[in-house]
């Protein structure tokens, strides 16, 4: 089985410093690992994926996200966040050895920045 | 299309009133979702469609669901007998292959009274 942790609800962050989104993770395979966000009245958005080489990972608005196979990891991060980051923030997790299974997704973690 | 359509976008419905719901997936994507969305809660999985296999189900929570897909395109999500705890939104996703994210369409919000 797969699952997906995301151990904080909110995440507040003063505009102009660095983010962290925490994700875990557990998959008896190759974990395939993205995030998405979800702007306020708007659909999913694919932020990033990790299938494999590097373990740190640059995606859309200037997010990235290190892949830790140790930690059973993948946190979102940035190094200055901005005001219009503030959005719910979904990691998802699918086993990459066996092509039938869906993703799993995290319970979301919702990000403030504030001016 | 340019991305996924999923119509209608807002519905309400009385209690015990059946619905349906589709998803226009982006053409030549073989794998389509359907998640439920609650307020304030992530993403349930619902049901995945893949080619021509047989669709996983495991995410349907009763009988009252169902959902068909016509070969790789248009997927409609049924809801019979509605209750109040349906309220939701219902994302449809698709997706080219599996080591591709999925393109999510913007959500059916649906309303039971």
């Amino acid at each position: 089985a797969q699952s997906v942790a995301q151990p904080e609800d909110q995440v507040n962050v003063a505009e102009g410093n660095p983010l962290t989104v925490k994700c875990t993770y557990s998959v008896s395979g190759n974990p395939y690992l993205f995030w998405y966000v979800q702007y306020p009245n708007r659909g999913l958005q694919f932020l990033l994926k990790y299938i494999t080489g590097d373990n740190l990972v640059k995606g859309s608005y200037g997010f990235e996200a290190e892949f830790n196979k140790s930690q059973t990891s993948f946190h979102l991060k940035k190094p200055s966040a901005l005001v219009s980051d503030s959005a719910l923030y979904f990691c998802a997790v699918r086993d990459g050895d066996n092509y039938g299974q869906n993703f799993v997704f995290g319970p979301g973690t919702r990000l403030s920045v504030l001016p | 299309g340019a991305g996924v359509s999923q119509s209608p976008s807002n519905k309400v419905t009385e209690k015990g009133k059946d619905v349906e719901l589709r998803c226009d997936p982006i053409s030549g994507h073989t794998a389509l979702y359907w998640y439920r969305q609650r307020l304030g809660q992530g993403l349930e999985f619902l049901i995945y469609f893949q080619g021509n296999s047989a669709p996983d189900k495991s995410g349907l929570p009763s009988d009252r669901f169902s959902a068909e897909r016509t070969g790789e395109s248009v997927s409609t999500l049924t809801i019979q007998r509605t209750q109040q705890e349906d309220s939701a939104v219902y994302l449809c996703a698709s997706s080219l292959q599996s080591t591709y994210g999925y393109t999510f369409g913007s959500g059916t919000r649906l309303t039971v009274v």
